[in-house]
């Protein structure tokens, strides 16, 4: 079945430093991939998605790429801040995929960490 | 208002306890659904309700009972639970099914802390 492969945390990265979180996928049909972020205390908010290969997903300083060739999904984003200090989900939505009921299926998050 | 709304925010329960999750969206939306959070873990789907219609449900154990009265509510009613389903119930809703899988666009509440002694 389809899958998602984040890599494993928590990230800890000094302010400004660059960021870099892994993400790959398994899927059937011809999926489109999201990234989800959770701030402490708060439900999960998009962040951003693409949704054929070659596309590039970007939001808040934040971007990544679909790569179809590789399976992969990467966040990226050159300088990060106190403030991006969350759980971040990478996602994907096979819709054409035999699977009747198919929502989001989400990876195990990665905890990111940023000090001052 | 917010979006989606959580109640409680935290419940600590007995394995012999019945309690219920509830949750609210104020978004207009035809889809509801119920996600598990535990540790080191992916999200788990549980339920998806769309126009108060189940439309998934994800071999979850007969113990979680969901409930979807009308589009904007949605409940999660539990009994007899086990500690290893101490985790943070998530509800999201989305514009409709059919669009939530295209566009991803799902609104999630804040969650409701469970742990079962």
């Amino acid at each position: 079945g389809d899958s998602v492969t984040q890599m494993e945390g928590p990230v800890t990265l000094s302010e400004e430093a660059c960021l870099t979180i892994n993400c790959t996928y398994t899927a059937t049909g011809y999926p489109s991939l999201f990234w989800y972020v959770q701030y402490p205390g708060e439900g999960l908010q998009l962040l951003l998605k693409a949704t054929k290969a070659d596309d590039k997903g970007s939001n808040k300083g934040f971007e990544a790429t679909y790569r179809k060739e590789t399976t992969s999904f990467h966040l990226e984003k050159g300088s990060v801040q106190v403030s991006d200090s969350a759980v971040y989900f990478c996602a994907l939505s096979d819709r054409w995929a035999n699977q009747a009921g198919t929502a989001l299926i989400f990876g195990k998050g990665t905890t990111l960490s940023v000090s001052s | 208002e917010t979006g989606v709304t959580q109640t409680p925010r935290h419940l600590v329960m007995g394995m012999t306890n019945k309690k219920s999750l509830k949750c609210e969206q104020h978004l207009g939306h035809n889809a509801m659904y119920w996600y598990k959070q535990s540790a080191k873990k992916p999200l788990e789907l549980m339920f998806v309700y769309s126009l108060e219609e189940r439309v998934e449900n994800n071999s979850v154990p007969s113990r979680f009972s969901p409930e979807c009265p009308n589009s904007s509510h949605l409940f999660l009613h539990l009994h007899t639970l086990q500690p290893e389903d101490s985790a943070l119930y998530l509800c999201a809703s989305s514009q409709d099914w059919s669009s939530g899988l295209i566009t991803g666009e799902l609104f999630f509440g804040e969650g409701s802390r469970l742990t079962v002694l």
